[in-house]
């Protein structure tokens, strides 16, 4: 049973690109969590979806960035305009539930820099 | 906002030996869970310990045991014999046992563990 999956691994990307990463979580699991690390610091917690919906998105900043988690398909966490602050590891994770009891699985993470 | 601090950056330890590594939290809640998980150089992130607020024994992981003080707000990681395999950085995090939170994590800043053989 594949662990959460998420790619690519590294990308690199010049100021004003967009930056688009994937995330593929455990079968069965419909629950999807973003969050951001800085270099030194935790992980900050972004958005929070479920199969086509947008559950809470309290963390993600308010421009350039969007989420979406389709019917079909992996998660997606989309940076437009890419500015040297974005440069992090983005992780995900997903559970099956949002149940307290529903254990939560992470990628590897993909880390972003941005030249 | 629930706020989970981890007053050290580093720590050291001897092969072999015990450390005790340090975190604190601050909620208004009384149903919540916490959590330690371990993020060697390799970025992924590994589940170490869990705890349930409403369960007063401290839970226990083979080498990996946590000491939680309700009322303190408090929640150590104790690891014993420590082996080269735990140098790590280690995060202390909080989840909210309230169901429109989901599984939603808030980490602390992060401990980096070393192991001097």
């Amino acid at each position: 049973n594949a662990g959460v999956m998420q790619n690519p691994r590294h990308l690199v990307r010049r100021r004003g690109q967009e930056a688009r990463l994937r995330c593929s979580p455990m079968k069965g699991h419909s629950h999807v969590y973003w969050y951001r690390q800085l270099p030194e610091e935790g992980l900050k917690f972004m958005v929070y979806l479920q199969k086509e919906n947008i559950i809470d998105e309290s963390g993600m900043p308010k421009e350039r960035f969007s989420a979406e988690f389709p019917k079909e398909g992996p998660s997606i966490l989309r940076i437009q305009q890419v500015v040297r602050g974005d440069s992090a590891a983005y992780f995900c994770a997903s559970s099956l539930g949002g149940a307290q009891n529903s254990p939560l699985h992470f990628g590897n993470g993909t880390r972003l820099t941005v030249t | 906002a629930q706020t989970v601090t981890q007053s050290q950056p580093e720590m050291s330890v001897q092969e072999a030996e015990t450390v005790t590594l340090s975190c604190t939290y601050d909620t208004s809640e009384s149903d919540y869970y916490l959590f330690w998980y371990k993020q060697p150089p390799s970025r992924q992130m590994i589940l170490v310990i869990r705890q349930e607020a409403y369960k007063q024994q401290n839970a226990t992981e083979n080498r990996f045991s946590v000491n939680f003080q309700k009322a303190a707000k408090s929640f150590s990681l104790k690891i014993s014999d420590s082996q080269l395999g735990d140098a790590a950085m280690y995060f202390c995090a909080y989840r909210s046992g309230q169901e429109t939170s989901g599984s939603r994590l808030t980490f602390g800043e992060g401990t980096q563990l070393t192991v001097n053989p």
